[in-house]
């Protein structure tokens, strides 16, 4: 059974552009989770997709956006990109959402300049 | 905000030495999980403990928690070299769908 896929693997991008973050899940799996890891916040939840539609969203600036489609691959998007949005951006496929365990792919690393 | 705090934050030991982290959160919960990551990938589920229940164990892994005390703790026996990463606990909120919600972690070196 394939994993949960990211890509890219890794980015470089300047200040006030935008990004776009992919995510194809484990087949099967409905829900679509996006975390963002920095050193010093550690994981943090934006949001959740579950059957194309946003079911939970986290303390993020409107910036940050995502959508799932019918085959439940997901993307997240960055709008006018800040230093501060460097981190690894990981994406978690599950059936219900996670509470029974979340597969994790291996992570964008987004790096703005 | 974390639901989850690990504690210590780091923890550096022998290889064949066991390894104890902690979790403490705040709110009801379902259940308890822990994950692993090696540097800068992804994140391995590793053991679930659901709140109705009080140890559970797979492999080299002891998982308890005391639903009184809102904590946790995981127990790697005989660690090796390979066990060394980062590992974190997650809970969901007991009150519908909610998202994983994830500690800080504790940095777990083996030293060979």
């Amino acid at each position: 059974k394939a994993g949960v896929t990211q890509t890219p693997r890794y980015l470089i991008k300047t200040r006030g552009q935008q990004v776009t973050l992919s995510c194809s899940p484990i087949s099967g799996h409905r829900s679509v989770s996006w975390y963002q890891q920095t050193p010093g916040q550690g994981l943090q939840f934006l949001f959740e997709y579950f059957s194309e539609t946003q079911r939970n969203k986290g303390n993020f600036p409107g910036r940050f956006s995502g959508r799932q489609f019918s085959n439940s691959r997901s993307e997240m998007n960055v709008s006018t990109l800040e230093l501060g949005d460097s981190a690894l951006y990981l994406c978690a496929s599950s059936l219900e959402g996670g509470v029974d365990g979340a597969f994790f792919g291996q992570g964008t690393r987004l790096t703005v300049v | 905000s974390q639901q989850g705090e690990e504690d210590p934050q780091a923890l550096s030991i022998q290889e064949g030495e066991n390894a104890t982290m902690n979790c403490s959160y705040k709110t009801s919960i379902n259940n308890l999980q822990w994950y692993r990551q090696n540097s800068g990938r992804g994140l391995v589920h590793l053991i679930l403990i659901r709140s109705n229940e009080r140890e559970k164990h797979s492999g080299r892994l002891r998982v308890t928690l005391d639903t009184s005390k809102k904590s946790s703790s995981l127990l790697i026996t005989a660690s090796r070299a390979a066990d060394t990463a980062s590992y974190f606990c997650a809970t969901d909120r007991n009150s519908g769908n909610t998202p994983l919600v994830f500690g800080k972690g504790t940095r777990l070196s083996v030293i060979a």
